[in-house]
């Protein structure tokens, strides 16, 4: 059974450019969650996805937008970067909503620095 | 809101020893509570997790939790550590919404 995959693996970005990263969720999972975290910090959730659409939102801007497909895969972009958007992007998924007491299963990541 | 306290970004154990890793939480509803373990260069794995029911949880790797609702505490347990044991290891609270909170992470050392 596949967990969780992301690609790219590692990304170099300069700054003002757009990046576009991938995810793909665990088999029988339809809520795709993505999360920022900075070198030294928990996680920080950014979006959640659901249905193909945005269910829910934390604390960033719109710079950061994504999409889920309906084989439940997912995008995240984030437009005209900045040096502070250097981090490791990570995927969760979870099933039926991602309502209850369902833990998500994280992916590997996708290192991303911008220069 | 939701929010999770861990106490000492560090701890150093020696092989064989008791490893206590501290979480405190805040939450205005019935939490869920996790705890994942994340290895270098690696994503996050689910330890364990308190839904409801028994108050001490039993996970992976002999790792354990009690939830305590008067102290607003999921401390994580391990009785005798291992080498392999070593990485960064994350409390969680799930309540109003789907998001995850986590804390700032405990970076854990084992010394032989």
């Amino acid at each position: 059974d596949a967990g969780v995959t992301q690609s790219p693996t590692h990304l170099i970005k300069t700054r003002g450019q757009q990046v576009t990263l991938r995810c793909s969720p665990k088999s029988g999972h339809d809520t795709v969650s993505w999360y920022q975290q900075a070198l030294g910090q928990g996680p920080q959730f950014i979006f959640q996805y659901y249905e193909e659409e945005e269910r829910q939102r934390g604390n960033f801007p719109d710079r950061f937008s994504g999409h889920q497909f309906p084989n439940y895969s997912s995008e995240l972009n984030v437009n005209a970067l900045l040096l502070g958007d250097s981090a490791l992007y990570l995927c969760a998924s979870s099933p039926l909503s991602g309502q209850g007491p369902y833990e998500q299963y994280f992916g590997p990541g996708t290192r991303l620095t911008v220069t | 809101a939701q929010s999770v306290t861990q106490l000492g970004s560090h701890v150093s154990v020696s092989e064989g020893a008791l490893v206590l890793l501290r979480c405190n939480y805040s939450s205005s509803v019935p939490p869920y509570l996790f705890w994942y373990v994340q290895y270098p260069n690696q994503g996050l794995q689910l330890l364990l997790k308190y839904t409801t029911g028994a108050t001490l949880v039993k996970g992976i790797n002999g790792f354990e939790a009690e939830f305590k609702k008067s102290e607003t505490s999921f401390h994580l347990t391990k009785p005798s550590a291992h080498m392999s044991d070593a990485a960064e290891y994350f409390c969680a609270v799930k309540a109003a919404g789907n998001k995850l909170t986590f804390g700032g992470g405990t970076r854990v050392l084992v010394k032989p």
